[in-house]
């Protein structure tokens, strides 16, 4: 059970928008620690996609973006593509466990 | 060109021993803090252990520690994770990760590509 909560899953049509959830608590994100994410294509090692809760590393398209309000994070993607279909992982800072914490991840299907 | 590789994976029983090694490229090693992320088959990622640059830091995840150790040789350009008392839940694949800033709050920047451990009787 990760500390982090995402949706196991998510899908979206080639062009649709989407956006993945990243619930945490007192703890993590909402005792204000920032929050990145990793895009994960199947059988590759994680790229960080979003990092510092709202910056792209150069050579991230602008169709990802990342968001932190009070308790929770998200990542939106627009303009879908086939090739964004991977698994998406949240990451942040736990002061009651002294640790870097994920979240589960999320699935990514395009239609 | 960046680039992390790890190696020394492979098959080991309940309560064996093994040394990954991670080698670097591309970078000023001795500038930046380093560590190990792991994936269990079909889980998600997990952080295990990082070491600050002069490796006078290190963090370790509850679920290794006193069990694992990491360190690294800036001479070499080299990271490297003893694992001992090793379980079955260790199985997984390892990733020597770099750290963009000297913090456990800080993102993973550069990812190898991974090697499997497996720990199986």
């Amino acid at each position: 059970q990760s500390v982090l909560t995402q949706p196991p899953s998510v899908s979206g049509a080639p062009g649709e928008r989407v956006t993945i959830s990243c619930t945490g608590n007192n703890s993590n994100i909402g005792a204000n620690f920032d929050v990145h994410w990793y895009q994960q294509v199947p059988g590759t090692a994680p790229k960080v996609l979003i990092y510092g809760n709202d910056k792209r590393p150069s050579g991230v398209p602008d169709r990802f973006s990342g968001s932190r309000s009070a308790t929770s994070a998200s990542l939106a993607i627009t303009g879908l593509q086939v090739e964004d279909e991977a698994d998406y992982y949240c990451q942040s800072y736990d002061k009651r466990l002294s640790a870097s914490i994920f979240g589960g991840g999320t699935k990514l299907t395009v239609l | 060109d960046v680039h992390l590789e790890e190696s020394g994976g492979g098959l080991v029983k309940p309560g064996g021993s093994l040394r990954l090694s991670c080698a670097a490229s591309g970078f000023t090693f001795r500038n930046y803090m380093l560590g190990w992320a792991r994936q269990a088959p079909g889980k998600g990622l997990e952080w295990v252990s990082y070491i600050s640059s002069s490796s006078s830091t290190i963090y370790s995840s509850d679920s290794v520690k006193g069990r694992f150790t990491i360190s690294r040789d800036n001479a070499k350009n080299s990271l490297s994770l003893q694992m001992n008392s090793l379980r079955v839940e260790d199985t997984a694949v390892y990733y020597c990760v770099r750290l963009r800033a000297p913090s456990l709050l800080s993102f993973m920047d550069v990812w190898g590509k991974g090697i499997t451990v497996t720990v199986s009787s």
